[in-house]
C-alpha cells in the first residue's frame, strides 16, 4: 500500500506570493491533518479534515487555509507569504479521526520564502 | 494549558548503551500519548502509542515507554542503542477534546549514537 505522498517536495517562493501544497493520503484514509515544522517553534498543528469537513484549526492567521476533496486528497494554501512561513509542512492521514487510530506522516514539503 | 516537555534537546549515547529519552505532559483528561521518530529529510514515523490499558507499551525497533500517571511522564527507552537509532524523537499528546489529527508535540530530542 502506498504511503502518504506530498507534492511538491521542495518549493522556493518570494515574499507576497501564494503557494498551494498537496497531500494524497493512504488509500482508504479519510482523515488528513497538516503540521508546520520550524526550528524555532517545532511542530505546530495547522488543520484537520475528515470527510471534506474541517474538524479543527490551529492558531495560525487567516492566510493559511486548506480543504479536502471527496477523494480525501487535501490541499493547503498560504497567501501573501512571509519569511517566517519558511518551514517543513507535514501532512498525516489516518483511517478515522479516532484517538486510538494510527496517523501516518508524509515526507513533507520544504517551503523556502525569500 | 496542555503541554509536552522533553528534557534534553540533545542526548548522546554509545552504541550498545541504554537509551532514555524523557517526556512529561500536562493534560486535564486521561491522555493519549505518542512517540514519533524523524530521520533527516523524512516525515514522522510512529514508534509507539499509549491509549488505555497496559502502561508499559512496546513499539517498533526495540523501543518501549511506560505511562506513569503519578509522575505525568511517558519516557522512552531502549536497552541497547544501535547506530541506526540516531534521529530526532518527538513525544506528543492529543489535544484535550481533539482527535488523532490534533496533536501537541514536544520540542524534540536529537539522539546521537557514538560507535
Amino acid at each position: 500500500k502506498a504511503g502518504v505522498t506530498q507534492t511538491p517536495r521542495y518549493l522556493i517562493k518570494t515574499r507576497g506570493q501564494q503557494v498551494t501544497l498537496s497531500c494524497s493520503p493512504i488509500s482508504g484514509h479519510r482523515s488528513v491533518s497538516w503540521y508546520q515544522q520550524t526550528p524555532g517553534q517545532g511542530l505546530q498543528f495547522l488543520f484537520e479534515y475528515f470527510s471534506e469537513t474541517q474538524r479543527n484549526k490551529g492558531n495560525f492567521p487567516g492566510r493559511f487555509s486548506g480543504r479536502q476533496f471527496s477523494n480525501s486528497r487535501s490541499e493547503m494554501n498560504v497567501s501573501t507569504l512571509e519569511l517566517g512561513d519558511s518551514a517543513l509542512y507535514l501532512c498525516a492521514s489516518s483511517f478515522t479521526a479516532g484517538g486510538s487510530d494510527t496517523q501516518y506522516f508524509g515526507p513533507g514539503t520544504r517551503l523556502t520564502v525569500l | 494549558a496542555q503541554s509536552v516537555t522533553q528534557l534534553g534537546s540533545h542526548v548522546s549515547v554509545s552504541e550498545g548503551a541504554l537509551v532514555l529519552l524523557r517526556c512529561n505532559y500536562s493534560s486535564s483528561v486521561p491522555p493519549y500519548l505518542f512517540w514519533y521518530v524523524q530521520y533527516p529529510n523524512q516525515g514522522l514515523q510512529l514508534l509507539l502509542k499509549y491509549t488505555t490499558g497496559a502502561t508499559l507499551v512496546k513499539g517498533i525497533n526495540g523501543f518501549e515507554a511506560e505511562f506513569k500517571k503519578s509522575e505525568t511522564s511517558f519516557h522512552l527507552t531502549k536497552p541497547s542503542a544501535h547506530m541506526s537509532d540516531a534521529a530526532e524523537y518527538f513525544c506528543a499528546v492529543i489535544r484535550d477534546g481533539g482527535s488523532q489529527g490534533n496533536l501537541i508535540f514536544g520540542k524534540g530530542t536529537k539522539l546521537s549514537v557514538k560507535p
